[in-house]
């Protein structure tokens, strides 16, 4: 099961958005509603930011959301804050009780 | 509050073996399903693999980069869950995770342990 792939870096100044893609396959993204995203700050553990493409957990800010067009899901973080300088990775399903996750997006706020 | 915490970690030789350990609190420990994640020094996000609960008859399943070598189990009564690693290679030098298993996300995770395969 290779990753799915993530642009390495995306950037922006506070206020504004940024977007991130993860692209997969039609056995893993494009097949199922199981995307999910975890932010992951230096040193930490990830951290669960949206799941089943575009559902937040409770806790995690509205200016989180996601969403899936055939094999490509996406991550947007609207408004972006200093806080929001993370490393981001996506996770899907890929059938067979078999899960696979992203290259990583290395999101830096300017 | 809900609390992960993996101990176990360590410096094994390629070809040797190590168990993990995840002792969790604050949520009831039997009903969830419980993964494994990895990550290399400098790298990304790998998932090792899966535990279900007892209702699925403990059903494990394993990233084809680990199977055959590793594997997982747990002990509902102690709250806690393994991973047994053996036939250890360099490439398997990683932080381990273990997480929560929710709605097919994973909502919490342990701080991890660092695992370190050298001669």
């Amino acid at each position: 099961q290779s990753a799915l792939t993530q642009p390495p870096s995306a950037s922006g100044s506070p206020g504004q958005s940024v977007t991130i893609s993860c692209t997969g396959t039609s056995s893993d993204v494009g097949a199922y509603s199981y995307v999910s995203w975890y932010q992951q700050h230096p040193g930490k553990a990830p951290k669960l930011m949206i799941y089943d493409v575009n559902k937040r957990p409770w806790g995690v800010p509205g200016r989180f959301s996601g969403s899936k067009s055939g094999n490509t899901a996406s991550l947007t973080v609207s408004g972006l804050q200093a806080e929001d300088e993370a490393d981001y990775y996506c996770n899907s399903y890929a059938g067979s009780n078999n899960y696979v996750f992203g290259t990583g997006t290395k999101v830096t706020v300017l | 509050e809900v609390q992960l915490v993996e101990s176990g970690g360590g410096l094994v030789q390629p070809g040797g073996s190590l168990r993990l350990s995840c002792v969790v609190s604050g949520f009831t420990f039997s009903d969830p399903y419980m993964d494994w994640v990895r990550q290399a020094p400098g790298k990304g996000l790998e998932w090792v693999g899966r535990i279900k609960n007892k209702a699925q008859s403990y059903t494990a399943n394993y990233a084809a980069s680990v199977e055959g070598r590793f594997t997982m189990s747990r002990d509902d009564s102690k709250n806690s869950l393994y991973l047994q690693m053996n036939s250890l290679k360099t490439d398997d030098t990683a932080v381990y995770y273990c997480a929560r298993d929710w709605s097919t996300a994973l909502s919490s995770w342990g701080q991890g342990t660092l695992v370190t395969v050298s001669s």
